[in-house]
């Protein structure tokens, strides 16, 4: 496999269940982020992680909880979500974090909330 | 406050009739433009990178232009497989990080 896989494709869950979206990357990058696009909105920045550390936390709701544990994966950590939280999740990955990078993303995880 | 705006918000074409897709932004000091495409139930896909002022960028039937306040998606002689949501993305300087301000993006149906 290539690129950026993001796992599962779609997920439906309720309020009260915990789950977690895997992603991998075989690019060989430094860098790795967590999207989330709704509908009629701009893509919004949730976390960036360089060289498995944390380095950007866009004020987003302790119910997401970020894992990288290594450079080619990251993990999204699910609990007690609401359902505006319902939207498509992308996860891409670049050379490093510096700010001029092309992004390479996922197919994303198409999200639920009920 | 950095913004992106993406205009129009969706276009219908006939297969080969020209046309451009327009991003304004507002951004204190531009580090960067990006042009990104996205497919149904796909995550978007990199196209170009422009930097400064009077930058161009072609690929195939897309060519993409850069003024100090605006950036156009040219599309000539558009067929079926360019359909797609085109993206637009900023980046500016002073960031510490890879952080892009996206649009909202302008959906684009190109009919045979």
């Amino acid at each position: 496999e290539t690129g950026v896989t993001q796992t599962p494709r779609h997920l439906v869950m309720g309020m009260t269940n915990k789950k977690s979206l895997k992603c991998e990357q075989h690019l060989g990058h430094n860098a790795m982020y967590w999207y989330k696009q709704s509908a009629k909105k701009p893509l919004e920045l949730m976390f960036v992680y360089s060289l498995e550390e944390r380095v950007e936390n866009n004020s987003v709701p302790s119910r997401f909880s970020p894992e990288c544990p290594n450079s080619s994966h990251l993990f999204l950590h699910l609990h007690t979500l609401q359902p505006e939280d319902s939207a498509l999740y992308l996860c891409a990955s670049s050379q490093d974090d510096a700010t001029n990078e092309k992004l390479f993303f996922g197919s994303g995880t198409q999200l639920s909330v009920l | 406050e950095d913004q992106v705006t993406q205009s129009p918000e969706a276009l219908r074409l006939q297969e080969g009739e020209s046309s451009s897709l327009n991003c304004s932004y507002t951004v204190s000091g531009l580090r960067g433009l990006f042009w990104y495409r996205q497919d149904p139930g796909k995550g978007p896909e990199f196209l170009f990178t422009l930097y400064s002022a009077g930058e161009e960028k072609e690929k195939e039937r897309l060519k993409a232009t850069l003024t100090k306040k605006e950036s156009f998606l040219h599309i000539t002689a558009p067929k079926p497989e360019d359909s797609a949501t085109y993206l637009c993305a900023v980046v500016r300087y002073g960031g510490a990080t890879n952080k892009l301000i996206f649009g909202t993006g302008t959906l684009l149906a190109v009919q045979p």
